[in-house]
C-alpha cells in the first residue's frame, strides 16, 4: 500500500513568515493530495488540495506544490498567523477509483509566535 | 449542509469491555469512512463502505472490531473487547464519489 512520510513533525515560526511542510509519497499510482488542519481537539478539516494533472495550486496565503517525478508535495503557508499555529496533515489517494482511500502523514505541529 | 455527526464525544471503558460508535454521514454521501487517530499520529483507515458494502477493512482487526452500515446510511464501529492500545479518536467521515473526505469531530476512547 501507499507510505506517506511527513517531516518536520514541528515547525515554530515568527508571525509573517512563512512555513513549509513536505511531504513524499510511494505509490505511483496517487493522483490526489489533500492537505488538513487540525486544530485542538477538533475535526481534521481541509484546506486545499492538489490532482496529479497541476504541478501548483494557491488559495491566498496558502499554496501546494507538487513534484510527480520526484513522488513529494509540499504545503506553503505565506504570511503566517497565531491562527494557523495546529497540525497539519498531508495525505494521498487514488481518487476516481472505488478504492479511494486516504493514507495520511503523521502531521506537523505549527506554531506561530506573536 | 449538516456535518458528519457522531456520538458520543467521550468514552472511557476498562480493557475487555465493549463499546459502541455510531456515525450520520452527510445526506447523499455514498463512501462512508472510519478512522482511528492515535494520539500524534495522523488518521488510519479502518474500514471504507461504498453505500452498505464494505469496499476496504484491510487495517481492521477483525478479532475484535466490527462495523456495519445498514441501508447505506447510518454506521456503527464497534469494539469487542477492548484493549489499553485501542486508546484513540475514531472519526467517521463521508464523502460524495471522487470529492474530498469531510470529517466528523470524532469520538475519544479512553480504555483503562
Amino acid at each position: 500500500g501507499e507510505n506517506v512520510e511527513q517531516h518536520p513533525s514541528t515547525l515554530s515560526v515568527q508571525e509573517g513568515d512563512s512555513a513549509v511542510i513536505k511531504c513524499t509519497y510511494s505509490d505511483s499510482a496517487s493522483n490526489y493530495f489533500p492537505w488538513y488542519k487540525q486544530e485542538l481537539g477538533k475535526r481534521p478539516q481541509l484546506i486545499i488540495d492538489i490532482r496529479s494533472n497541476v504541478g501548483e495550486k494557491k488559495d491566498q496565503r496558502i499554496a501546494v506544490t507538487l513534484n510527480k517525478t520526484a513522488k513529494h508535495f509540499s504545503l506553503h503557508i505565506t504570511e503566517t498567523q497565531p491562527e494557523d499555529s495546529a497540525v497539519y496533515f498531508c495525505a494521498a489517494s487514488t481518487r476516481g477509483s472505488t478504492l479511494g482511500r486516504l493514507y495520511f502523514g503523521r502531521g506537523t505541529q505549527l506554531t506561530v509566535w506573536p | 449542509e449538516a456535518g458528519v455527526a457522531q456520538s458520543p464525544r467521550y468514552k472511557i471503558i476498562e480493557k475487555r469491555q465493549s463499546v459502541a460508535f455510531w456515525c450520520n454521514p452527510i445526506s447523499g454521501h455514498a463512501t462512508l469512512y472510519w478512522y482511528q487517530q492515535i494520539l500524534g499520529q495522523g488518521p488510519k483507515l479502518l474500514i471504507q463502505f461504498q453505500n452498505n458494502g464494505v469496499v476496504d477493512d484491510s487495517q481492521l482487526p477483525k478479532d475484535r472490531f466490527s462495523a456495519e452500515r445498514l441501508k447505506g446510511v447510518d454506521s456503527t464501529l464497534k469494539i469487542q473487547p477492548a484493549k489499553l492500545e485501542d486508546s484513540a479518536v475514531y472519526l467517521c467521515a463521508s464523502s460524495l464519489a471522487d470529492r474530498e473526505n469531510t470529517f466528523g469531530s470524532g469520538t475519544r476512547l479512553t480504555v483503562v
